[in-house]
């Protein structure tokens, strides 16, 4: 059974410029969630969606953003990109998001703005 | 603002020995996850716990929960180096998101 799949895994982008991240849940799964780790903040939730649907958004800015896609991949976006921003972006997949359900994480993307 | 804590911070520990990691949270919940993470890697699902005095047991992990106290506990029996690890635990809610601790940094010596 294949796992959460994310891609790019490593990108470096130039401050200012936007980037887009993919996320390929596991076969089945609906819920889709987004989060940031770095040193000093840890893991930080962006986002979460539920059949194009997005039910909960994390303390981002707007240039932070995301969608579902009916076949229940998700993409998220940043745009002008800042130094702080850097950072590994992990995808989780769930079945529906609700209590019970194992959350299981990608291999995640590194992002290194310079 | 919810808060998870976990304690210790750094772990170093020696092959054989027995430690436990705990989780306190500030609010109450109906999902507590544990997770491993070995460097430049994702997160491995360990366990989740749902209830009060849930306990579940992997090899040598064992983690246990205590809603009424907003505690969670891993513990760690005789020790070997493939747990060398970072361990989070992770509040979940019905709002879809995980509030993580800053992670256990598990070192375990020969």
């Amino acid at each position: 059974k294949a796992g959460v799949t994310q891609t790019p895994r490593y990108l470096i982008k130039t401050r200012g410029q936007q980037v887009t991240l993919s996320c390929s849940p596991i076969s089945g799964h609906r819920s889709v969630s987004w989060y940031q780790q770095t040193p000093g903040q840890g893991l930080q939730f962006l986002f979460e969606y539920f059949s194009e649907t997005q039910r909960n958004k994390g303390n981002f800015p707007g240039r932070f953003s995301g969608r579902q896609f009916s076949n229940s991949r998700s993409e998220m976006n940043v745009s002008t990109l800042e130094l702080g921003d850097s950072a590994l972006y992990l995808c989780a997949s769930s079945l529906t998001g609700g209590y019970g359900n194992t959350i299981y994480f990608g291999e995640g993307s590194w992002l290194t703005v310079v | 603002e919810l808060k998870v804590e976990q304690n210790p911070l750094f772990l170093s520990m020696q092959e054989g020995k027995n430690y436990t990691i705990y989780c306190n949270y500030s609010t109450t919940s109906d999902r507590l996850y544990w997770y491993r993470q070995d460097p430049g890697k994702s997160l491995e699902s360990l366990f989740v716990l749902l209830s009060n005095g849930a306990v579940k047991q992997e090899g040598r992990l064992m983690a246990s929960l205590d809603t009424k106290a907003r505690l969670s506990t891993l513990h760690i029996t005789a020790a070997v180096h493939d747990l060398s690890a970072t361990y989070f635990c992770a509040l979940g809610g019905s709002n879809y998101k995980l509030t993580f601790g800053k992670g256990t940094l598990l070192t375990v010596n020969p």
